[in-house]
Formats: structure tokens, sequence, C-alpha cells
């Protein structure tokens, strides 16, 4: 399975943009990006996903390199409740296998006040 | 969103009872679900995949005997913890997916922190 490496760690100030990278540099092109992210003490919620344009919703937008290697994560404004740890998850459109979620170790973010 | 829940939220047992975790899909139907488990400070790591109507399909290392998994209906799915011990003590998550969304979106449940004396 393509794998994911992102930081540990980030921290960033309320109010200001957060860009959370994502390498993932064995992607396959029928591998999607998803990005998920657990609050503490809770299960993780979706957040956004692509394949090769960027893509944008109300919680984050979601930049794709052009050869796909890499990703980025943007949350526009932090806000306090989103103090979470945020997953970069390959899912491989095409294989049955590909319905399952792989977590890795994701970076958790701390947001100041 | 989709709403998962799961039951109970928490739950405290002796060592060597069995413990079941339910999980529901509300408002949707879910022939797939899976099961993960988190320690601290660790991230998920996926359990099983539960098919509605069929066995369940085991992560390389998960014993299937000690997980039981029973997906008897489109909006439920258990696990049982047999014989529990205090290694077992973890953050148990479901999730599930809408098949009649496009996206693939998995909806997670809210955990189960099972703690094992």
């Amino acid at each position: 399975d393509a794998k994911t490496t992102q930081p540990n760690s980030m921290e960033s100030n309320e109010e200001e943009p957060v860009h959370l990278p994502c390498n993932h540099s064995t992607i396959s092109g029928t591998d999607y990006i998803h990005w998920y992210r657990q609050l503490p003490s809770q299960g993780p919620e979706y957040v956004i996903h692509g394949l090769t344009s960027n893509v944008n919703n109300r919680m984050a937008s979601l930049a794709i390199a052009e050869d796909r290697k890499s990703s980025t994560l943007i949350l526009h404004r932090a806000t306090l409740r989103d103090a979470a740890v945020y997953y970069c998850i390959l899912r491989d459109a095409i294989k049955a296998a590909g319905n399952k979620l792989t977590f890795g170790g994701g970076t958790r973010v701390l947001v100041k006040p | 969103g989709a709403v998962v829940s799961q039951h109970p939220s928490w739950v405290i047992c002796k060592s060597g009872t069995s413990v079941k975790i339910e999980c529901r899909s509300l408002d949707f139907q879910a022939t797939t679900m899976f099961w993960y488990r988190q320690f601290p400070k660790q991230s998920l790591m996926l359990m099983a995949t539960s098919n509605e109507g069929s066995k369940a399909t085991y992560e390389q290392g998960v014993e299937k005997d000690k997980f039981l998994i029973n997906h008897a209906s489109l909006t439920l799915s258990t696990l049982t913890v047999t014989s529990a011990h205090p290694e077992d003590s973890s953050f148990y998550i479901c999730s599930a997916r809408d098949l009649q969304l496009a996206s693939n979106e998995q909806f997670f449940g809210p955990g189960t922190r099972l703690t094992v004396l």
C-alpha cells in the first residue's frame, strides 16, 4: 500500500491559516487522497478528499501537487476547535482493499489563542 | 452527514469477562463496517472489516476467536471482546460507509473506551 508521511506536530495561532503537508511519493494513479481529523477522545471525522485537482469545502482546502507526490491541507482560519490530529490517507479506488482506510501517525495540530 | 453511534461509550469490566460493543448506522444502510482499535497516543489500527450477512475479514495479527464480529443487519455490527484482559484495554472505534455516497467517505462512531481491570 502506498504510504504517507506527515510531520508529527504543528502549532498555529488562532484565526491564522494552517498548512498541513503530506508526502506520498509512491502514490498510484488510482489512489485518492483523503484527509480525516480526530478531536480528543472522539472518532475521526472526514475533512476532504481529492484525486488530481485542488478541492475546497466548508472545512478546508486541499492543494495537490502536479505530480501528485504531495498534498497540503489548508485550514484557512484556525479556531480552537480545529485542534486535532489530522490524518492524510491514500485510498485505492480500484482495489477492493481500497474500501479500508489505513491510518498513519498523523499531524497533531495545536492552536494557540 | 450520516451518523454512526456506538454503545456503550465506555465500559469497565473484570479480567476474564466478555464485553459486547454495538455499532449502528442511524440514517443509512451499511453493508460494510470497520472496527478499529486505538491505544493511548497511538494511531488507529484496523482490526477487521465487518460484512453484512457474511464472515468478517480480520487483519493480520488480530485473533478472530477473541474479537467476535457479527453484522446481522444493514445497520448494526457488534464486536465482542471475549475473555478480556488488561492488555485489551483500548479505545474501540467503528466506521461505516454510505454506499449511496459517491465520495466513499467513511463515517466514524464516537468510540468505546474499554478498561479491563
